[in-house]
This record gives C-alpha cells, sequence and structure tokens, in this order.
C-alpha cells in the first residue's frame, strides 16, 4: 500500500470555525490532491498541488484553500467551515506528469461533520 | 465537459454470477479511462486502467474493462463473483494532465 496518511480520521467542528486537514505521504510523489467524497457525486477535486508551493484549484475550489511547504505534507484548509462542506475527504498522490494519465493512490479518508 | 455516467446506482447478484457494470464517458479526445473499487471505510484502490492499444484491458481481482470507442464506453467485467467483490466502484477518465472526473459510482452487493 501507498503510504499515505491523512488526519484526523473523523472530525466534528462547529459552523464558521477554520479547520485543517492534514494529507502526508511517504512516497516521494510529485503529485498530491484533495476530493471530497458525496452521495451521487462520486469524488469530486477541490486543489491539487504539482510540487512544493505549487497548487491549483479543481472542481469545487470555493471555500477551501490549500498549502503545500514540504513534498510529503499537503494540508486542506476550511477557512469558515459550513455545512455543506460535511463531507469525506480524501488525499490522493501521484507521480505524475498528472494523474489524468497516471495512476493515483489514495488515503483511507476523513470524514468532517459540520454541525 | 467532461463528464463520466455511471447508470446502475446499485446492482445485486448472486455470488458465482458474471458481473457487468456500466460506465459511459463524454470527452473529446481520446480518454484515459480508470476503474476504481472502493470498500467500506476504505480510499479507493486502483482496479485497472486504459491509455491506449488493446481495448480489452486486464486488471487485479480478476476483473477486466473493454474500452469502446463508438459507444463512448469502458464497462467493467468480471465472470464470476466473489462474496468479497462487493463494494462500491468507480468509473472515472482523466481530464489533461491534474484531473480526473469520477462518476457516481454503482455500489455492488453479492447474495450468498
Amino acid at each position: 500500500d501507498a503510504g499515505i496518511t491523512q488526519s484526523p480520521r473523523h472530525k466534528v467542528t462547529e459552523t464558521g470555525t477554520p479547520v485543517t486537514l492534514r494529507c502526508h505521504q511517504t512516497e516521494n510523489h510529485r503529485y498530491m490532491y484533495w476530493y471530497r467524497q458525496d452521495p451521487g457525486h462520486g469524488l469530486r477535486l477541490i486543489h491539487y498541488s504539482y510540487g512544493v508551493k505549487d497548487t491549483d484549484k479543481g472542481e469545487v475550489s470555493d471555500g477551501y484553500s490549500v498549502s503545500r511547504s514540504k513534498t510529503e505534507d499537503f494540508l486542506l484548509t476550511l477557512e469558515s467551515a459550513t455545512s455543506s462542506q460535511t463531507s469525506v475527504y480524501f488525499c490522493a498522490i501521484s507521480q505524475g506528469p498528472g494523474q489524468g494519465s497516471t495512476e493515483a493512490f489514495f488515503g483511507q479518508g476523513t470524514r468532517l461533520t459540520v454541525v | 465537459a467532461q463528464s463520466v455516467t455511471q447508470p446502475d446506482i446499485h446492482i445485486t447478484v448472486s455470488e458465482g454470477a458474471s458481473l457487468e457494470l456500466r460506465c459511459n464517458y463524454s470527452y473529446g479526445a481520446t480518454p484515459y479511462l480508470f476503474w476504481y473499487v472502493q470498500s467500506p471505510g476504505q480510499g479507493l484502490q486502483l482496479l485497472l486502467k486504459y491509455f491506449s492499444g488493446d481495448t480489452l484491458v486486464q486488471g487485479i481481482k480478476g476483473f477486466e474493462a473493454e474500452f469502446k470507442r463508438s459507444q463512448s464506453s469502458f464497462n467493467l467485467r468480471k465472470p464470476s463473483v466473489h462474496w468479497s467483490d462487493a463494494a462500491e466502484y468507480f468509473c472515472a477518465v482523466g481530464v489533461g494532465n491534474n484531473d480526473m472526473r469520477f462518476g457516481a459510482g454503482t455500489r455492488l452487493t453479492v447474495k450468498p
């Protein structure tokens, strides 16, 4: 199994509070991704990174920010959590040139509930 | 716009029966196509992928898929289902170099 660790695995937070999810990899893969999974929607890309300090928006980036200060860590921040951000969040990694053409490896997911 | 459609939300098959999960995509160029499986409480695991060449691709766990350009389809098949195959299955299409669009998923239940 690819070395991907997501933390926390479960979190309950209140509306309006900031939340940070962490993805840590031990594979030295260049590309890292954050997805959210919701019933009826499959997985949707939030943000991705193609190198240290290099990030870009995905399909559903509003209300989220990311940072990547080290190859191994990719942080997802919900600036002010809303109930619509209740979801399961997955981190993924790939070697590149990009996951559209190469295999992606997924973490175990973080279940976030915003009350 | 690029999209993936999995017409079947939930499928139930008997153990030992054959399985086919449907996937249709909409994409202008030659697609990169994937099937992933997700067991309850787990992340996604790649079953197989199609980039080019032979349109019938073999994957792990006895799965195969056939790319049919004329039908914009990439259906997943298995000749004999095992109880451990119960999971959710996602079809995905690679979009450019940095994005992947997923279908909504098909949940497979296996009856004893």
